[in-house]
């Protein structure tokens, strides 16, 4: 079965600095799709950014951009230049051929002004 | 489109009652997924549907919890009985085919069990 790892339970980072949410994923399958959702306090999910496992180009979103490295199942989220509204709980996660989105137990993220 | 909405917000029963949750997902996509999420923890999937079929159930969802489509549109999950660990955030999603896309979430229906 498959799994999703997210290893920090809290980050924080200074406003305007850059920040990486580390995310770790086990699963026998080669063909897959990778997610970063956030989550503001009593706000629905929002999806920041999404990875075909098959490309091998990082995909990126504004400030937003991820390090993807298949053999090693990693995939972590660096925002760049934090801003207050980034301040959310991260949550990383993994659809397969199922159909289904497992996810990890979220991140925290703070921004410090 | 206004999105995927889901209602009520908030739902507060005595254990032991049923209770029915709605979700409306966007008009175009034939995907809809419901998830559970408890207080510090990431969603846990239930079930999803592709236009009135319900493909998928998790183990999880116990035979308490009941999950229909009718006609491909709005979705509701039922939940007979309930029980104080019932309490959580009940997840809507859409997406169009698969979720390769991504998936559009609702705000969330939130249950309390008293």
């Amino acid at each position: 079965a498959q799994t999703v790892t997210q290893s920090q339970p809290e980050m924080s980072v200074q406003e305007a600095e850059t920040v990486t949410l580390s995310c770790t994923y086990d699963t026998s399958e080669s063909d897959y799709y990778l997610f970063w959702y956030k989550q503001p306090p009593s706000r629905q999910m929002i999806l920041v950014i999404r990875q075909e496992a098959y490309k091998q180009q990082n995909a990126t979103e504004n400030r937003f951009s991820v390090n993807f490295q298949k053999a090693a199942k990693s995939f972590s989220l660096k925002i760049s230049d934090s801003q207050l509204g980034d301040a959310a709980m991260y949550f990383c996660a993994y659809e397969g051929s199922n159909y289904q989105l497992i996810w990890g137990a979220g991140t925290k993220l703070i921004i410090k002004p | 489109d206004t999105g995927v909405s889901q209602n009520p917000r908030h739902k507060i029963t005595k254990r032991g009652q049923n209770v029915t949750f709605r979700c409306d997902p966007i008009s175009e996509h034939n995907r809809l997924y419901w998830y559970r999420q408890t207080l510090g923890q990431g969603p846990e999937f239930l079930t999803y549907f592709q236009n009135e079929a319900q493909l998928e159930k998790s183990r999880l969802l116990s035979d308490r919890f009941s999950a229909e489509r009718p006609k491909g549109s709005f979705s509701t999950l039922e939940i007979q009985r309930t029980e104080q660990g019932d309490s959580a955030m009940y997840l809507c999603a859409s997406s169009l085919h698969s979720g390769s896309y991504g998936y559009t979430f609702g705000s969330g229906t939130r249950l309390t069990v008293v």
